[in-house]
Parts: C-alpha cells; sequence; structure tokens
C-alpha cells in the first residue's frame, strides 16, 4: 500500500484558475513538505510543516498556500496559476523536520497550466 | 548560509566502471547529510545518510559515500555501475532541508 498519497497524479489548469493539490501521509510521521521540480528548475523546496505548523517558507509568492487540516494532511492551495507554476510537485514527510531523519516521498502531481 | 553543491551537472560512465558523484556543504553546525535517488518518473528514494561515526557511510544497491568534515564533501560511490543505475543523484543537508541541484548520471551500456 502507498504510505504517501498524492491527489491527483495529473492536473490541467488554465491561467488564472485555482487548484488544490492533495498530499495524505500514512506513515504517522510528524513533519511533512512540499516541493517543486521542473524543467527550469531542479527540485526546490517549498515549505516544511511540524505538528501541523509552518516551520520553513521557501517560496515567495502568496499564491501558494499550504493547509493542513489533519495531522496526517498537508495539501497545497494553488491561485492565479500561471503557465511558470507547470511542474511537478512533490509531497514528503519525515519522523520529526531535522536532524537525521529520513523524507519519505510521494509520488509527485504533474501540474500542467494553459 | 547552509548549503550543498554538485558540481557536476550530468555524469556519464561505462557500465561496469567506478562511479564518483561529487556534494560540497556548508554548515554551521555537525551536518546530517543524505543522497536520494530519483528514477525516471518517479519520486525520490533513500540510498544512505550519515550524521556521525564511521565517515564511510555504506547505502543499498552497493553505494557509499564518505563524509569529509576537512574538505565540506559527501562525495558518492560505487565500484561497478550498472544500466539500472542511471538516474538523478541529490545530495542533501537536513537543515531547512537544502537539496543539491541534483547529477544525472547515465550509464552506457
Amino acid at each position: 500500500d502507498p504510505k504517501i498519497i498524492q491527489k491527483p497524479k495529473y492536473l490541467v489548469a488554465v491561467t488564472g484558475s485555482e487548484k488544490i493539490l492533495i498530499c495524505e501521509q500514512y506513515l504517522g510521521h510528524n513533519a511533512m513538505y512540499w516541493y517543486r521540480q521542473s524543467a527550469k528548475k531542479p527540485l526546490e523546496f517549498m515549505f516544511s510543516y511540524s505538528y501541523q505548523k509552518l516551520m520553513d517558507n521557501q517560496t515567495a509568492s502568496s499564491r501558494f498556500q499550504p493547509q493542513s487540516s489533519k495531522k496526517n494532511h498537508l495539501d497545497l492551495q494553488i491561485t492565479a496559476l500561471k503557465p511558470d507554476d507547470s511542474a511537478t510537485y512533490f509531497c514528503a514527510s519525515s519522523q520529526e523536520r531535522l536532524g537525521n531523519y529520513e523524507q519519505y516521498f510521494g509520488p509527485g502531481t504533474r501540474l500542467t497550466v494553459l | 548560509a547552509q548549503s550543498v553543491t554538485q558540481p557536476d551537472a550530468r555524469v556519464t560512465v561505462s557500465e561496469g566502471a567506478s562511479l564518483q558523484l561529487r556534494c560540497k556543504y556548508s554548515s554551521s553546525g555537525t551536518p546530517y547529510l543524505f543522497w536520494y535517488v530519483q528514477y525516471p518518473r518517479q519520486g525520490l528514494q533513500l540510498l544512505l545518510k550519515y550524521y556521525s561515526g564511521d565517515p564511510v557511510v555504506q547505502g543499498v544497491n552497493g553505494f557509499e559515500a564518505e563524509f569529509s568534515k576537512s574538505n565540506s564533501s559527501f562525495h558518492l560511490r560505487k565500484a561497478s555501475v550498472h544500466w539500472s543505475d542511471s538516474a538523478v543523484y541529490f545530495c542533501v543537508l537536513s537543515d531547512a532541508p537544502r537539496f543539491g541541484a541534483g547529477t544525472k548520471l547515465s550509464v552506457k551500456p
């Protein structure tokens, strides 16, 4: 069974629209993360949450808003979508936020903005 | 500032040859370092990690890495690569966390 679920696997959106990327982890971890990977940029750290609280935010744009409704959920809301937002978005989790704790990655959501 | 640098964007080796992928880090304290691998169209998987003790750590699939505090490095090695090792490899510093830009490894048959 998959330990980290990301939904949907593929997503196509129009410029200016809003989408929510879903992430659920069933590893009992306390920390969760979002990353972005595109052809233009390598793997880019976006956010980290620990015990449902935002700890790190590397994303400059307020159009990206993480949402944690449950301990094992960390969704990513993206508003006013732009073509440059096209990328694969990976969710990850670890037992704790820092230290020698391995991160487990989800399969990713591939977002295309037309 | 904490950072990770992978100086080689692409590396090509022949099957059966040895491999070294370079990683340099900058950290104010004791670093926790990882190597992850990303196979095509997949998420990242852990290869190995280091946080203390023996500077040479063993990972999965015959990979190992050597930590050097004096050189601020954490290079990844493999004695004999296989075509299935073709992937992108990321060096990671646990703080924040910080990912290197990745090295794309291509193994020629």
